[in-house]
């Protein structure tokens, strides 16, 4: 199985701030990466696949990037509703599987 | 408006069976892949099992030989057959439309709770 770790698993920032999420893929995924989105007690909502086409209706302040094993999720002006945490998974192969997690607090 | 929602979570003993439901709206599950997700409590994603829009499936070490993923064309919807449940099955299972790429759209979730 391929294993997919994040960093950090939590940070905090401010409303306006620039923020970046890595996430590493234990083999070469090619751009199979999608990105999500889930806030407390909802279903996560798909932000990114393709490790950086952006989902339908998706704010252009999110933005993803990279190929084969590292890749990163950047929220270039941080707003009080991206607020959540935000897992990466990848779609090389079956089964699959998510990053930990990364939580995005308020300073 | 594409749509899922699920059904069938509750509680129950530890060996014993439950069947989720997920009814789509706004497409055709027979023509796309359908994944079955699932969140235990206040930690990260598990993808549990796939089916195919030819109708082979694939599951999750952990699940496979007790869950079993099937679809009704007529109705719409998918279904997951859980048998010989643990306690380490209790979670909120989302089942989601798997367009290989990503998954892009989720049902809201159905809580399963194995327990004695």
């Amino acid at each position: 199985d391929i294993q997919m770790t994040q960093s950090p698993s939590s940070v905090s920032a401010s409303v306006g701030d620039r923020v970046t999420i890595t996430c590493r893929a234990s083999q070469g995924i090619s751009t199979w990466l999608a990105w999500y989105q889930q806030k407390p007690g909802k279903a996560p909502q798909l932000l990114i696949f393709d490790a950086s086409s952006l989902q339908t209706g998706v704010p252009s302040r999110f933005s993803g990037s990279g190929s084969g094993t590292d890749f990163t999720l950047t929220i270039s002006s941080l707003q009080p509703e991206d607020f959540a945490t935000y897992y990466c998974q990848q779609a090389h192969s079956f089964p699959r599987t998510f990053g930990q997690g990364t939580k995005l607090e308020i300073k | 408006e594409v749509h899922l929602v699920e059904s069938g979570g509750g509680l129950i003993q530890p060996g014993g069976s439950l069947r989720l439901s997920c009814a789509a709206s706004g497409f055709t599950v027979s023509s796309l892949y359908m994944s079955w997700v699932r969140q235990t409590p206040g930690k990260g994603l598990e993808w549990v099992s796939v089916l195919y829009s030819g109708g082979s499936t694939y599951y999750a070490d952990s699940v496979r030989g007790r869950f079993t993923m099937s679809r009704d064309n007529s109705k719409n919807t998918v279904f997951l057959q859980m048998n010989s449940l643990r306690v380490e099955d209790t979670a909120v299972y989302y089942c989601a439309r798997d367009m290989y790429t990503a998954m892009d759209v989720w049902g809201q979730g159905t809580t399963v709770t194995v327990s004695s």
